[in-house]
């Protein structure tokens, strides 16, 4: 199963653009990337999910190069409410493989 | 919709104790995962079910953990004996099926402190 590396934490200012980069170097042909995030005190929800080039829905865009062994989330005009821990996820098959996220802090 | 729920939201324990933890999955979800996270980590995979059969027990740290799903609703984890390195949230998710693109939606939780 493919590992993913994150920052561990990043600072914002509301308004700003984020980017949050995640490496999966042994990423599978068949392996999805997708992107959960998580508040204190509930389950993580879903945000994006990708297989190659550019994904992008009403909260976020997710970049994936042609090597697929990294891929950037994208947050436009983040708010305070965005303050999270985000979670970079291969998807082999049923089992999501979480790592121990990107804790972003959004400033006003 | 209903989304997926959790009960109890919390539940303290005295060690050696047997806590059950139940999971209520979107109405039509095939798919049932069970999953536990400690304080400040990520979460650890513990079993899957498809329906009522469970093809990846994998993940379960112990025989003390055990877990069942009635047909394609209702499932429980069940944890004998508690030792404090239970302690933790444990974490329900369904899915429609199995697939890489089904969305896994998670509930609430149940926060497990073990005395």
């Amino acid at each position: 199963l493919a590992k993913t590396t994150q920052p561990i934490s990043m600072d914002s200012y509301e308004g700003q653009e984020v980017n949050i980069t995640c490496s999966h170097n042994n990423i599978a042909t068949n392996d999805y990337i997708t992107w959960y995030q998580q508040f204190p005190s509930q389950g993580p929800r879903f945000i994006i999910q990708g297989y190659k080039t550019k994904v992008t829905n009403e909260v976020a865009s997710l970049f994936i190069p042609a090597d697929r062994k990294s891929s950037t989330l994208s947050l436009p005009r983040v708010s305070l409410s965005d303050t999270a821990v985000y979670y970079c996820l291969v998807f082999s098959s049923y089992k999501l493989i979480f790592g121990s996220g990107t804790r972003l802090l959004v400033r006003p | 919709g209903a989304g997926v729920s959790q009960s109890p939201s919390n539940k303290v324990t005295e060690k050696g104790k047997d806590v059950e933890l139940r999971c209520d999955p979107i109405s039509g979800h095939t798919a049932l995962y069970w999953y536990r996270q400690r304080l400040g980590q990520g979460l650890e995979f513990l079993i899957y079910f498809q329906g009522n059969s469970a093809p990846d027990k994998s993940g379960l740290p112990s025989d003390r953990f055990s877990a069942e799903r009635t047909g394609e609703s209702v499932s429980t984890l069940t944890i004998q004996r508690t030792q404090q390195e239970d302690s933790a949230v444990y974490l329900c998710a369904s899915s429609l099926s199995q697939g890489q693109i089904d969305t896994q939606y998670f509930g609430p939780g149940t926060r497990l402190t073990v005395l």
